[in-house]
């Protein structure tokens, strides 16, 4: 059963306009959620996290905003920039650092110049 | 920051053959890495957890004895595919966590493709 889903397999966005990529998870046990970024061939490199404690991260032009009542999560880029055009994984842990991470299926943000 | 490396990045083998993979951390100790496939158009999925000095902890479903690891050394954790069948091609991550709050680090992936 998939605890963690990302609902929309692909996006795809204007260069400098805003993107959302959103993620769903059904555990309530989780406490930690991250955002992975994938390129083709490539291991996933983390973007960015937010703990439970938090509603919002912010970390340049990412921002991840948490609602725990909904257990859901956003991933907003702005402005959106054609090198960011890849897959990004949400991904939930129910500790931070040391257990393993539950993923979504991903969501291909395509970014047109 | 932390870097894991992964090799080899790709392989093709036949039917029948082993197939091993490394996972190193290459500036940090890592006691725990973990593995991960994800087939065409699903999520990365974990397979096992990988224990320095201890055996592998293994997910519901993973055959412990077709996918052997070792985690020999607090630097690199080794998945060896045996009797690799063409269901079994896919692409395998490792990762593991340097202990920061901020995520674990991914190896670059190993493409395998069983022919």
């Amino acid at each position: 059963d998939q605890q963690v889903k990302q609902n929309s397999p692909s996006l795809s966005v204007q260069e400098g306009r805003i993107s959302i990529l959103n993620c769903d998870y059904t555990n309530s046990m989780f406490d930690y959620f991250l955002w992975y970024k994938k390129y083709p061939a490539e291991g996933p490199t983390f973007l960015i996290s937010i703990s439970s404690i938090k509603d919002k991260n912010e970390d340049g032009r990412f921002t991840v905003f948490l609602n725990k009542s909904a257990k859901h999560l956003s991933l907003h880029i702005v402005p959106s920039q054609p090198g960011d055009s890849a897959v990004y994984f949400c991904a939930a842990s129910a500790q931070a650092g040391a257990n393993n991470l539950f993923f979504g299926t991903g969501t291909r943000l395509t970014v047109i110049p | 920051g932390a870097v894991v490396s992964q090799h080899p990045s790709w392989v093709i083998c036949k039917s029948g053959t082993s197939v091993k993979i490394e996972c190193r951390s290459l500036d940090f100790q890592a006691t725990t890495m973990f593995w991960y496939r994800q087939f065409p158009k699903q999520s990365l999925m974990l397979m096992a957890t990988s224990n320095e000095g201890s055996k592998a902890t293994y997910e519901q479903g993973v055959e412990k004895d077709k996918f052997l690891i070792n985690h020999a050394s607090l630097t690199l954790s080794t998945l060896t595919v045996t009797s690799a069948h063409p269901e079994d091609s896919s692409f395998y991550i490792c990762s593991a966590s340097p202990g920061t709050q901020f995520g674990y680090t991914f190896g670059s992936g190993t493409r395998l493709t069983v022919v």
